[in-house]
């Protein structure tokens, strides 16, 4: 069973378009995340979510956004999309707190 | 600033030399210090949480060490499918539950 699951796995697209990538786990965890990984495969937290708060990292462009259907989903909607979001976007959950976070197979996006 | 620093960025071991891996960390007080594998095209994957200075945790090869500045990952005659980056990564106070990770150490094991 796979417990962080994303789609698409690959995503490429053309400058200025809008789209999103899907993120669901069966852990029955109740904080998701977003990480963006770079060219230099640096992990950088961009949102963490659960049913009380949304905590966004003051670095991130507005034109990301995370929605999250309910507990089990969290996907993330990019506008605008700009050369520079080339990377490899990985959700994770955990069941909160201290917790080990369990990560998804990543998205990678390519930015044309 | 919260830092997390890993060192060295790359190593190549022939198989069975054993190694350690350092992970230097500047947090607002550390809930946790993580250390994760990521094998290529794929998500890091969880090893070990430490919480306190002196704890120690071992899976297999791998056992892993934290004092209040640093953490180290031994290696114990490692085989090629150790082969990954290794990532070390800080659950400050004040993340709201989100890692702060380090840039990794790419491991390499030789036959």
């Amino acid at each position: 069973d796979t417990a962080v699951s994303q789609t698409p796995k690959y995503l490429v697209t053309q400058m200025g378009n809008d789209k999103s990538i899907k993120c669901e786990q069966n852990l029955g965890h109740d904080t998701m995340y977003w990480y963006k990984q770079d060219s230099k495969k640096f992990l950088k937290i961009m949102f963490s979510y659960n049913n009380k708060e949304l905590i966004i990292n003051e670095t991130v462009p507005n034109r990301f956004s995370p929605k999250s259907p309910d507990k089990a989903h969290l996907n993330l909607h990019i506008n605008s999309l700009e050369l520079g979001d080339s990377a490899v976007y990985f959700c994770a959950s955990n069941s909160g707190g201290d917790n080990e976070q369990f990560f998804g197979p990543g998205t990678r996006l390519t930015v044309l | 600033e919260d830092q997390v620093t890993q060192s060295p960025e790359a190593l190549r071991l022939q198989e069975g030399e054993s190694s350690s891996l350092n992970c230097s960390y500047t947090v607002s007080g550390l809930r946790g210090l993580f250390w994760y594998r990521q094998d290529p095209g794929k998500g890091p994957e969880f090893l070990f949480t430490l919480y306190s200075a002196g704890e120690e945790k071992e899976k297999e090869r791998l056992k892993a060490t934290l004092t209040k500045k640093e953490s180290f990952l031994h290696i114990t005659a490692p085989k090629p499918e150790d082969s990954a980056t290794y990532l070390c990564a800080v659950h400050p106070s004040n993340s709201g539950y989100a890692l702060n990770f380090g840039k990794g150490t790419s491991l390499l094991v030789t036959p």
